[in-house]
């Protein structure tokens, strides 16, 4: 089980907007402005998306946004494409004990 | 271009032990952080371990803590993963990830392919 909540599927239409939620307590996602969201494509390693809650690394389309609200962290992909669909992780720091933790992962089907 | 090259993976039987490597390569090794995450077949990703920059700390999660040790070498720019008393839960794929420059744990900006580890009697 793990340590952060993802939905386990979300889908919508091409050019349609999604957001994906992430839900962990105070001792990781709302103690630290260190969301992180990554894309996983099959048989691939994960790419960098989201950093620092709603940072774009250099290269990721400004499709991709994230926001933060409590315990709860969020990324939204507006204009879907059929490129996007994989599968999203979210993940945060979470203190000098436990480190990091992972939500456990949502597939974006693109209809 | 940044790439992480890991290798070492295999089939083991439980009890067994097992040397994962991590060759870098495009940044320069010795300034970042490093980290092995692992994701078991069809399920999500776990951090397991991390690595500053000179060795000095060394991070574990309590899942591989006391049987798995991380550590590098600079100069050779590479990362190992030494595992130990090997269990079937820890049949995964390892992947090698970078911090960005001057952090540590806050992200991952660049990830490996990944090795798979299977445990199986």
């Amino acid at each position: 089980q793990s340590a952060l909540t993802q939905p386990a599927s979300v889908s919508g239409s091409p050019g349609q907007s999604i957001t994906i939620s992430c839900t962990g307590t105070s001792s990781d996602v709302g103690g630290y402005n260190l969301v992180s969201w990554y894309q996983q494509e099959p048989g691939k390693g994960p790419k960098l998306m989201i950093y620092e809650v709603s940072k774009r690394p250099s290269g990721v389309s400004n499709r991709f946004s994230g926001s933060k609200s409590g315990n709860t962290a969020s990324l939204t992909i507006s204009g879907l494409q059929a490129e996007d669909e994989a599968d999203y992780y979210c993940c945060s720091y979470a203190g000098s004990i436990t480190h990091v933790v992972f939500g456990g992962g949502t597939k974006l089907t693109v209809l | 271009e940044v790439q992480l090259v890991e290798s070492g993976g295999g089939l083991v039987q439980p009890g067994d032990s097992l040397r994962l490597s991590c060759v870098a390569s495009g940044f320069t090794f010795s300034s970042h952080s490093m980290n092995w995450v692992r994701q078991a077949p069809g399920r999500g990703l776990e951090w397991i371990s991390f690595i500053s920059t000179g060795s000095g700390n060394k991070y574990y999660s309590d899942s591989v803590k006391g049987r798995f040790s991380i550590s590098r070498d600079n100069a050779k720019n590479s990362l190992y993963l030494q595992m130990n008393s090997l269990r079937v839960e820890d049949t995964a794929v390892y992947f090698c990830v970078r911090d960005p420059i001057w952090r540590s744990l806050d992200y991952f900006d660049y990830w490996g392919q990944g090795t798979l580890v299977t445990v199986s009697s």
